[in-house]
């Protein structure tokens, strides 16, 4: 059975570095031929994508957060990870990571996605 | 960018009813690229329908998704206790894939 799971801090201040990573389980990233994903969610909000990654370490971002995050892979932990800088109050939200079914439409890659982690909740305050 | 609007925005029902929550999009979904999920409070999203009618793994066939172009409905066949949660619909027809704002599904 698939199964991730995120660590990292629960309070950023704000300006600083959100730093999370998800840990699979029951599959090997670097084995198999899907994305691996952030969703994030805000309070009592909806589900907003982030970014995903896949296991050569190709990644694509949301446009309004393309320039603040980054995505990286490490298949020899069998880790992925999700940095995201310059943080405000708008970035407290529950970040979920997952994995991806994808296909190539016009041109690009989307996702839906079929495992999901428990979610980690990173608050930021002063 | 494809907006997703989902209705109602809450649905009160009994269990052993039925519901049909629907998600249209502002613009006709290639190859009816639509997945359902279903949350509960302080949980994940669990995936229940992909390509707009097929069901994922070990999800219940009381679950069904159907629709094509821009309409698209989930339709549980008799609520069980369990189904009351938040539903979302994802498009993942081009790029950048969105969600619905998700309807809430209330015992009545």
């Amino acid at each position: 059975q698939v199964q991730l799971q995120e660590s990292g801090p629960g309070l950023v201040k704000p300006s600083g570095t959100l730093s999370l990573t998800c840990t699979v389980s029951g599959t090997s990233i670097g084995r198999t031929s899907f994305y691996w994903g952030w969703i994030r969610q805000a309070p009592g909000k909806g589900l907003e994508w982030i970014g995903s990654i896949y296991y050569s370490g190709s990644a694509f971002y949301s446009s309004p957060l393309k320039n603040r995050a980054t995505i990286s892979v490490d298949t020899s932990k069998n880790q992925f990870s999700l940095n995201l800088s310059s943080v405000t109050a708008a970035d407290t939200a529950v970040y979920f990571c997952a994995r991806a079914e994808w296909a190539r439409q016009f041109g690009e890659i989307t996702y839906y996605f079929d495992f999901w982690g428990q979610g980690a909740l990173v608050t930021v305050s002063s | 960018e494809i907006v997703l609007t989902q209705s109602p925005g809450t649905l009160s029902l009994s269990p052993g009813e039925g519901a049909t929550l629907s998600c249209r999009a502002s613009q006709s979904i290639d190859r009816n690229f639509l997945a359902w999920y279903q949350q509960k409070p302080g949980q994940a999203p669990r995936l229940l329908i992909y390509g707009a009618s097929s069901g994922a793994r070990g999800i219940p066939d009381r679950f069904s998704g159907r629709g094509s172009g821009t309409d698209f409905t989930l339709t549980i066949s008799r609520l069980e206790p369990e189904d009351f949660a938040v539903y979302y619909c994802q498009h993942y027809g081009a790029s950048p894939i969105t969600f619905g704002q998700g309807t809430r599904l209330d015992i009545k």
